[in-house]
């Protein structure tokens, strides 16, 4: 079974770094691009960032870039998202997503983590 | 690049049709055929339900059905059931390296 579990959130103040991880199993992590995607308290769904498969490739949400650095470690089957200059805007839950397929970041995002809550505020 | 449009609300009584649209531009909706619908019930992680504008992952249910023209795609859903109550949100790429969501509609089911 394909699984995906995100960590690393919590309460942080303006200006702050924070780190969250997705641990993934269940299927070759190495092959897939793997996206991360935001859902700020009672809103709609905000693409972030996503990392394709062989790593050279890395694309951020114009919110974030600069901001924001994707990276994953395919020995871990793990994914990160290094968070920093936090603002309050930017509190949300973070879902890690798969790409449905190998060769495209493009044909949907196929399964979703459970989603971490990433709170900035004072 | 602002969000893809979608009505806030659609409801539906069980056994009904309903379709929710997806508006965008030229740069994106009506630029590619990579379309994807979403379902997320509160408190949940959203699923696929549609991609490629029309296509079905497996395991999802033929009730559901994507099309597009122009730039509006467009979700069906047919025979509506009452577990089919959720939050509906559409996606398209705009450009090789941005994707854009659209605000979101929740279904009732009356």
């Amino acid at each position: 079974e394909v699984q995906l579990e995100e960590s690393g959130g919590g309460l942080v103040q303006p200006g702050g770094s924070l780190r969250l991880s997705c641990a993934a199993s269940g299927f070759t992590f190495s092959i897939y691009a793997m996206n991360w995607v935001r859902q700020a308290p009672g809103k709609g769904l905000e693409w972030v960032s996503v990392i394709g498969a062989s790593v050279s490739v890395t694309y951020y949400a114009d919110s974030v870039k600069g901001r924001f650095t994707i990276s994953r470690d395919n020995s871990k089957n793990t994914l990160y998202l290094q968070m920093q200059s936090l603002r309050a805007e930017d509190t949300a839950v973070y879902y890690c997503a798969k790409a449905q397929y190998s060769a495209t970041w493009k044909r949907g995002f196929d399964p979703w983590g459970q989603g971490t809550l990433v709170t900035v505020s004072s | 690049q602002s969000a893809l449009t979608q009505p806030a609300s659609v409801s539906g009584s069980p056994g009904q049709s309903i379709t929710i649209s997806c508006t965008g531009t030229s740069s994106d909706v009506g630029g590619y055929d990579y379309v994807s619908w979403y379902q997320q019930h509160p408190g949940k992680a959203p699923k696929l339900i549609i991609y490629d504008v029309s296509n079905r992952p497996s395991g999802v249910s033929n009730r559901f059905s994507g099309s597009k023209s122009g730039n509006t795609a467009s979700l069906t859903i047919s025979g509506l059931q009452a577990e089919d109550e959720a939050d509906y949100y559409c996606s398209s790429h705009a450009g090789s390296t941005t994707l854009l969501f659209g605000g979101g509609t929740k279904l009732t089911v009356l």
